[in-house]
């Protein structure tokens, strides 16, 4: 059983579309986080959720809506995308902030 | 300055020897501190955290923690060619529910 799940592992679209990636944890954690990871590889939180709230929202376009219905799921949903979206987009979840996130296997985003 | 820096290399080191990774950040209020081991293409995976000054040893892997330095550090003892990856430092602001990740340093472990 994968602990935390995202589909697709592979997005291609193109620019102006809309999409969504999808993640599930199976972990019981109470908190889960989007993180988009570049071409430098840097890894930076988006979004995190902490029982169904938004607690941390960083400096992410409105384009990029993420909801979590319950707390084992967290979507992310993308309008109008653009060229600098691509990116490898990691769902994560945690229980509470003191014992580390586990990470889904990552969805590829190419935005042509 | 970065929250959390590393040095990126590549890191070699040959197969038998320790490796060395060392990470400092900028927030003192930091309580949490995690490092991450990501292969090419694949996600991060938690190897080890801590949280108190000192040492932490679990398996051929130890942690160190210096607070008042603002550094953090991860041995890897008689490395092995498998351990070739990127490791990522993380750091989380108590109450924040953030992990705040380094640009990670590429590690190389020569057989």
């Amino acid at each position: 059983d994968t602990a935390v799940s995202q589909t697709p592992k592979y997005l291609v679209t193109q620019m102006g579309n809309d999409k969504s990636i999808k993640c599930e944890q199976n972990l019981g954690h109470d908190t889960m986080y989007w993180y988009k990871q570049d071409s430098k590889k840097f890894l930076k939180i988006m979004f995190s959720y902490n029982n169904k709230e938004l607690i941390i929202n960083e400096t992410v376009p409105n384009r990029f809506s993420p909801k979590s219905p319950d707390k084992a799921h967290l979507n992310l949903h993308i309008n109008s995308l653009e060229l600098g979206d691509s990116a490898v987009y990691f769902c994560a979840s945690s229980q509470g902030d003191a014992q580390g996130s586990f990470f889904g296997q990552g969805t590829r985003l190419t935005v042509v | 300055q970065k929250e959390v820096e590393q040095n990126s290399g590549p890191l070699s080191v040959p197969e038998g020897a320790i490796a060395s990774l060392n990470c400092t950040y900028s927030d003192r209020g930091s309580q949490s501190f995690f490092w991450y081991r990501q292969y090419s293409g694949k996600s991060p995976e938690l190897i080890m955290f801590i949280y108190s000054n000192g040492d932490k040893e679990d398996g051929r892997f130890t942690a160190q923690l210096n607070k008042a330095s603002q550094y953090v550090s991860l041995l890897i003892r008689d490395s092995q060619p498998s351990d070739s990856a990127t490791y990522l430092c993380a750091v989380s602001p108590s109450g924040t529910y953030k992990y705040i990740f380094g640009t990670g340093t590429r590690l190389k472990v020569l057989a």
